[in-house]
């Protein structure tokens, strides 16, 4: 499968504290992208990272991407209550097609 | 703002029928997926399509096809539902990225079928 891997699958912390997932993909990438899922409803886009990126940010959120060990992390600072949610990473691949490939999810959870 | 609009939120069918979930989108998107979630399996593509009266299969195509005779709706068939196809099914469109758009997936609410 071509199926990407977030680690960990679940992740509970404090408000007020970082929360990073992490994800790992097996080809080569044109870009990564990043998902939030409130529990029950679709997906929404957070932020893409491009193949020739390092690092990006969006307000409190931080993403990496090393090509090299073809993973990526998502980084919330200062968490709330209200980021709990599932995050995917998604991975278009190179090879001309338009299919992006999601990975399982981590399940975040942020106690008031 | 994009709307990708699908037509059922909840659906209950029996085994054995023929079933169409129907995705809209509006903002003239070449690009439309079907992709069903389960738990710890994440999303898995179904079909996408890149134009109209295209199609490519994805990665779990079988018991399923699909129909794209306007820009703007993807239909989901499943010609005789089974069990095994309960499940959340989630429609999405893009541009096709490059010079048009970032190709973010947009994504509409979700249709959950169970299969009695």
């Amino acid at each position: 499968s071509q199926q990407g891997e977030e680690d960990p699958q679940a992740l509970s912390i404090q408000e007020g504290e970082n929360a990073t997932m992490n994800c790992s993909y097996k080809t080569s990438i044109n870009n990564l992208q990043w998902y939030r899922q409130n529990s029950g409803r679709g997906l929404v886009h957070l932020i893409l990272i491009r193949s020739n990126e390092r690092e990006k940010h969006s307000g409190r959120l931080r993403v990496t991407l090393d090509t090299s060990k073809k993973s990526s992390s998502l980084l919330i600072t200062a968490s709330r209550a209200a980021d709990t949610a599932s995050y995917f990473c998604a991975t278009r691949f190179t090879s001309g097609t338009y299919k992006y490939i999601f990975g399982t999810g981590t399940r975040l959870k942020v106690l008031a | 703002d994009v709307k990708v609009t699908q037509s059922s939120r909840y659906l209950v069918k029996r085994t054995g029928e023929k079933v169409f979930l129907e995705c809209v989108q509006d903002m003239d998107h070449e690009n439309m997926f079907w992709y069903r979630q389960d738990p710890g399996l994440g999303l898995r593509l179904i079909y996408f399509s890149y134009d109209v009266k295209m199609k490519e299969k994805g990665d779990i195509p079988e018991g399923y096809s699909v129909s794209r005779e306007k820009k703007e709706r993807f239909s989901l068939i499943l010609e005789s539902a089974s069990t095994n196809q309960t499940s959340m099914y989630l429609c999405a469109s893009s541009w096709p990225g490059g010079g048009r758009g970032t190709g973010e997936l947009f994504f509409g609410e979700g249709s959950r079928l169970t299969v009695l």
